[in-house]
């Protein structure tokens, strides 16, 4: 067990639905990223949020926003679903190092997500 | 731009038998180093890691795994694979002007008994 727990472990919805991914990292960690996990992309990193500011982006879609609250869980919320969004989506978390993001994540258990 | 490469897509290994799996990255920086395992329907579980100091590290479930930076290698191995070793490995290099981990495409293990 990482720590990091994800929610809901399993989501089914239709295309054009929005949903939302919950994260809650490891007790004490500052950062949260998002990665996609497909057959076809492989695991792509997604955004990467530090103390609730964001930090980076990556392969993140216009459809797909997060955000990262006071409390420091996060939030992935993807609108407008397609066949393709359909994949694990897991957050991983890491603490600090010199005032600097750990390099070392710990991943969650992941969200699959399959859109209909 | 970083990127790793996992040449095996997948591997079989008899039960006993020693394991090697390979891995290459390209950074222009000194690199750091991972590497993951996925077990079906599970999440990344961190093996090891190589940031810097001795090339040969040490990770749980009795794997190593050795830096060779002539060679831009970061090969992961064990000498004697448990059945319950079966997963997807995963290679990573960690981008730091991004912040982010660059992963490799994943070799499969498969354990034969």
């Amino acid at each position: 067990d990482s720590g990091v727990t994800q929610t809901p472990k399993h989501l089914i919805t239709a295309t054009g639905q929005r949903v939302t991914l919950r994260c809650s990292p490891r007790s004490g960690d500052l950062s949260v990223y998002w990665y996609q996990q497909s057959l076809d992309q492989g695991l792509q990193f997604l955004i990467h949020y530090y103390n609730g500011e964001e930090r980076a982006k990556g392969n993140i879609l216009e459809r797909f926003s997060a955000q990262q609250f006071p409390d420091l869980h996060s939030e992935l919320n993807l609108s407008s679903l397609e066949l393709g969004d359909s994949a694990l989506y897991f957050c991983a978390s890491s603490g600090t190092s010199g005032g600097l993001p750990s390099y070392e994540q710990y991943f969650g258990p992941g969200t699959r997500l399959t859109v209909t | 731009a970083q990127s790793v490469t996992q040449p095996d897509i997948h591997i079989t290994v008899s039960e006993g038998a020693s394991l090697e799996l390979r891995c290459n990255y390209s950074y222009g920086a000194t690199p750091y180093l991972f590497w993951y395992v996925q077990s079906p329907g599970q999440g990344l579980q961190l093996l090891l890691k190589y940031f810097s100091g001795d090339t040969l590290v040490q990770g749980i479930k009795g794997f190593e795994a050795e830096f060779k930076r002539s060679q831009s290698s970061f090969n992961l191995r064990k000498p004697s694979v448990h059945w319950s070793d079966a997963a997807e490995y995963f290679c990573a290099v960690y981008n730091t002007g991004f912040q982010k981990l660059v992963f490799g495409t994943g070799t499969r293990l498969l354990v034969s008994p």
